[in-house]
């Protein structure tokens, strides 16, 4: 079975310091690979998706993430982190097979220490 | 700009008893879907409606059944609630399906459920 797995449940960061959050996929290649934010208490928000063309894709709020055939990654990065991007952050891939399925990870909670 | 609307917010149900979460979306999107998230399992597919007159089952659909009513609202409904049931439940909505096409996913707010 597809499957998006996200490295980490919890991560934690000092204000300032580079974000990074792990994602792969399995190794069938998806068409299409989302981050999504969920801020407490709300639903998911995309943050930024991939679906052809430049493997470097730009988000909202500064983030960007990269996808890597090789590495079977999407792994989602931000300079410098900010307390307001406390958040959970959820990847996800669509395009396997069949049509309106689009596969979750199962998250991972971003702290910001200040 | 509402979006993806979905009521209601909370809930606590007993056992047995039975309720209907609403969804509606004002962005004449085709494709709707029910997931529920539990703590550390991400989100979980329960139904989806490709487009209006159509439903299907996602991952964990035992103990649920939907309703697409029109082209705008997709409801959930709970007939005998479990415990096992309690969760946040979201309702989203898409373009077109995104397995083809990579349509972004837009979600509600959520509504909290408690099964006691």
């Amino acid at each position: 079975a597809q499957s998006v797995t996200q490295l980490g449940s919890h991560v934690s960061v000092s204000e300032g310091a580079l974000v990074l959050l792990r994602c792969n996929y399995s190794s069938s290649v998806p068409p299409y690979l989302f981050w999504y934010v969920q801020y407490p208490n709300q639903g998911l928000q995309l943050l930024l998706k991939y679906t052809t063309g430049a493997t470097l894709v730009k988000g909202i709020n500064g983030f960007e993430a990269e996808f890597k055939k090789s590495e079977t990654s999407f792994h989602l990065t931000k300079p410098s982190a900010h307390m307001s991007d406390a958040a959970e952050y959820f990847c996800a891939a669509a395009g396997y097979s069949s049509a309106s399925k689009i596969i979750f990870g199962s998250g991972t909670r971003l702290s910001i220490r200040p | 700009n509402a979006g993806v609307t979905q009521t209601p917010k909370f809930q606590v149900l007993k056992t047995g008893q039975s309720m209907t979460l609403q969804c509606a979306q004002d962005m004449n999107h085709n494709s709707m879907y029910w997931y529920r998230q539990d703590p550390g399992m991400g989100l979980r597919l329960i139904y989806y409606s490709a487009s209006e007159g159509t439903t299907d089952k996602g991952e964990v659909p035992n103990g649920y059944n939907v309703s697409r009513l029109n082209k705008r609202e997709f409801s959930l409904r709970l007939e005998s609630a479990a415990p096992s049931q309690t969760s946040v439940y979201f309702c989203a909505s898409s373009a077109g399906e995104t397995g083809t096409s990579g349509n972004t996913i837009y979600f509600g707010e959520g509504s909290w459920l408690t099964v006691v």
